[in-house]
């Protein structure tokens, strides 16, 4: 597809389970940010993999989240052990590697813990 | 990474123009400056950026102040689709995108 596309769109789990959230980015785009946005709040930057470098995981709240991306393309964001904090909408984004390079948002996956 | 402060709120009526600032005190020489927007219930959409000279789009305009600390964002007719939470962001040549609280705009027919 030509955007960057997200699945599930929506996601209701119980708490105390796994989840996991997918990012498909733009073709060819070296950089995929995730960020957490919860019911009318600002959006909290989670993680950010740059091309072949080590990922800057210094927005996890907590050892219970986690990424990967796989052969440079696809990324999945993974939550442990869900808490109802973690309710929120889930958004990736990707772009070139450069300071003047436009970021492209996913429509977003919305969690919802019960 | 280097912050940027924007009003929390802004009001404008419908078809007048609009001037949402941006300071960035802190820039440095390599740091583009962002604007993206999120309307309600949408992930964020990229609006403009620029370095140092000042930018047209077919979405707004952006005026940068000659010693880069500040911005404003021109959008030249405002209409109620443009109601929104406008971020302004510096990126550097990593390319790290951090968003702020950004300004809420309202706008009034």
């Amino acid at each position: 597809g030509a955007g960057v596309s997200q699945s599930p769109s929506n996601k209701v789990t119980e708490k105390g389970k796994d989840v996991e959230l997918r990012c498909d980015p733009i073709s060819g785009h070296t950089a995929l940010y995730w960020y957490r946005q919860s019911l009318g709040q600002g959006l909290e930057f989670l993680i950010y993999f740059q091309g072949n470098s080590a990922p800057d995981k210094s927005g996890l709240p907590s050892d219970r989240f986690s990424a990967e991306r796989t052969g440079g393309s696809v990324s999945t964001l993974t939550i442990q052990r869900t808490q109802q904090e973690d309710s929120a909408v889930y958004l990736c984004a990707s772009s070139f590697r450069h300071g003047q390079a436009v970021a492209f948002f996913g429509q977003g996956t919305r969690l919802t813990v019960v | 990474d280097a912050k940027t402060t924007q009003p929390n709120s802004m009001e404008s009526n419908e078809e007048e123009p609009v001037h949402l600032p941006c300071n960035h005190s802190t820039i440095s020489g390599t740091d583009y400056i962002h604007w993206y927007r999120q309307l309600p219930s949408q992930g964020p959409e990229y609006v403009i950026h620029g370095l140092t000279s000042n930018v047209n789009n077919r979405m707004a305009s952006l005026a940068i102040a000659e010693d880069r600390k500040s911005s404003t964002l021109i959008l030249h007719r405002a209409t109620l689709r443009d109601a929104a939470v406008y971020y302004c962001i510096l990126r550097d040549g990593e390319g790290k995108l951090i968003f702020g609280q950004g300004t809420t705009l309202q706008v009034k027919p």
